[in-house]
């Protein structure tokens, strides 16, 4: 149970295209979902935390406009890369948690390049 | 605010040799402690938890106790595997249930 699932798991775009990323909740209903940036030598960004119906909050330097976060149900929440450069190529980790529980269950991740 | 310190690696260890990754936090309360790891091209698996001072969460092997007193969860193996080579988070939840996460540790094991 409580599985995770991203896509796509790599995609290559030019710069200046918007990419969007999904994250779904396949067996359980995420109150919560969280997007991540891993940078090289693994340390991992908390980008911004989502909750169903309601608006991202988004970690201090996190630009919102350029990474729009919808999170339009329960087992959906979508991460969009607009005007990508290639400096937001990285790797995009969602996770995501039920309501009370502080545990949190990671998608696969997606590898973005951004040419 | 809340902060997770992990021992810098990578460590690298031979087939069969026992394993420790030290890691401390800073956190108002008694937040609930955890392990994640991560293989190569992957997202993170939780490894084990504990939500509780001295509790001890266990895993295929993996070990680590709340330490409250030291403000511990330190992650040991007693004899770790080739399949073992991996990163390894340590991370906390407190009450907000936003969590916070070390560095990561890379992992490797020789045969």
């Amino acid at each position: 149970g409580a599985v995770v699932s991203q896509h796509p798991s790599r995609v290559i775009c030019k710069s200046g295209t918007s990419v969007k990323i999904e994250c779904r909740s396949l067996d359980f209903q995420a109150t919560t979902m969280f997007w991540y940036r891993q940078f090289p030598k693994q340390s991992l960004m908390l980008m911004a935390t989502s909750n169903e119906g309601s608006k991202a909050t988004y970690e201090q330097g996190v630009e919102k406009d350029k990474f729009l976060i919808n999170h339009a149900s329960l087992t959906l929440s979508t991460l969009t890369v607009t005007s990508a450069h290639p400096e937001d190529s990285s790797f995009y980790i969602c996770s995501a948690s039920l309501a009370g529980v502080y545990e949190q269950y990671f998608g696969p991740g997606t590898r973005l390049t951004v040419t | 605010g809340d902060s997770v310190t992990q021992m810098e690696g990578p460590v690298t260890l031979s087939e069969e040799a026992f394993l420790t990754i030290n890691c401390t936090y800073t956190a108002t309360g008694y937040p609930s402690l955890f392990w994640y790891v991560q293989y190569p091209g992957e997202g993170l698996q939780l490894l084990l938890k504990a939500t509780k001072a001295d509790d001890k969460g266990s895993n295929k092997g993996f070990e680590a106790t709340y330490r409250k007193e030291t403000t511990s969860f330190h992650l040991e193996k007693g004899s770790v595997q080739v399949s073992d080579s991996a990163v390894y988070f340590c991370a906390l939840s407190d009450l907000s249930y936003i969590p916070t996460f070390g560095r990561g540790t890379s992992l490797i094991v020789h045969p």
